[in-house]
């Protein structure tokens, strides 16, 4: 299976503040990498698919990244609405995998 | 516009089995396989299999196997998961998404309690 290691566990930052998330994966995954919030009893929200591609309708401080098998959320000036659980997800082959989460506070 | 509405929230047995639906919307049934995906409280997101709507054909990670199977009725336009000989670790909300899990359900909680 491919595991997804994703950091950090959990993070506080401040408004207007850059925000940097992280999954490894433990082996090639092309670009198959998504990534996803999640808010209390809600199901998730797409963000980012095919590792860089911005989903419809989400504001572009949001931005996915890969350097080889790192893949890199990041939000550019932190908002409220930003908290929450962010995930990632690879799509590469059976079984699907999801990193472990990131939970984002404000500070 | 795309929806996935779930059915509403079980309580099993331990041992029995239950059975959630999702009721797919605003696009062609077919054209896109049903992923599911389970989160424990409080916990992380697992994917459970998908189905093709269109040939009937599945997918399951491994530990799915003997826990879950997948169907799926296009005359209705919905797809559904049956987890049988539940125990406590099956007390989980579970969602279905499709279109490379860009939409998802609404959830079902299922809680396993005698």
């Amino acid at each position: 299976d491919i595991q997804m290691t994703q950091s950090p566990a959990s993070l506080s930052a401040s408004l207007e503040e850059i925000v940097t998330i992280t999954c490894q994966a433990s082996q090639d995954i092309g670009n198959w990498l998504a990534w996803y919030q999640q808010k209390p009893g809600k199901s998730p929200q797409l963000l980012i698919h095919s590792a860089t591609s911005l989903a419809d309708g989400i504001p572009s401080r949001f931005s996915g990244s890969r350097s080889g098998t790192q893949y890199s959320l990041k939000i550019s000036r932190l908002q409220v609405e930003d908290t929450g659980i962010y995930y990632c997800l690879q799509r590469y082959s059976n079984p699907y995998t999801f990193g472990a989460g990131t939970k984002l506070e404000l500070k | 516009e795309v929806q996935l509405q779930q059915s509403g929230p079980e309580v099993g047995r331990p041992g029995s089995s239950v059975k959630i639906s999702c009721k797919a919307s605003g696009y062609t049934f077919t054209d896109y396989v049903m992923n599911w995906v389970k989160q424990s409280p409080g916990q992380g997101l697992e994917w459970i299999g998908w189905i093709d709507p269109e040939y009937g054909s599945t997918d399951y990670a491994e530990k799915f196997k003997k826990k879950a199977t997948l169907t799926a009725d296009t005359s209705s336009s919905t797809a559904y998961i049956q987890l049988s000989s539940l125990t406590s670790e099956d007390t989980a909300t579970y969602f279905c998404a499709m279109k490379g899990f860009a939409y998802w359900g609404q959830g079902t909680l299922v809680t396993v309690s005698s």
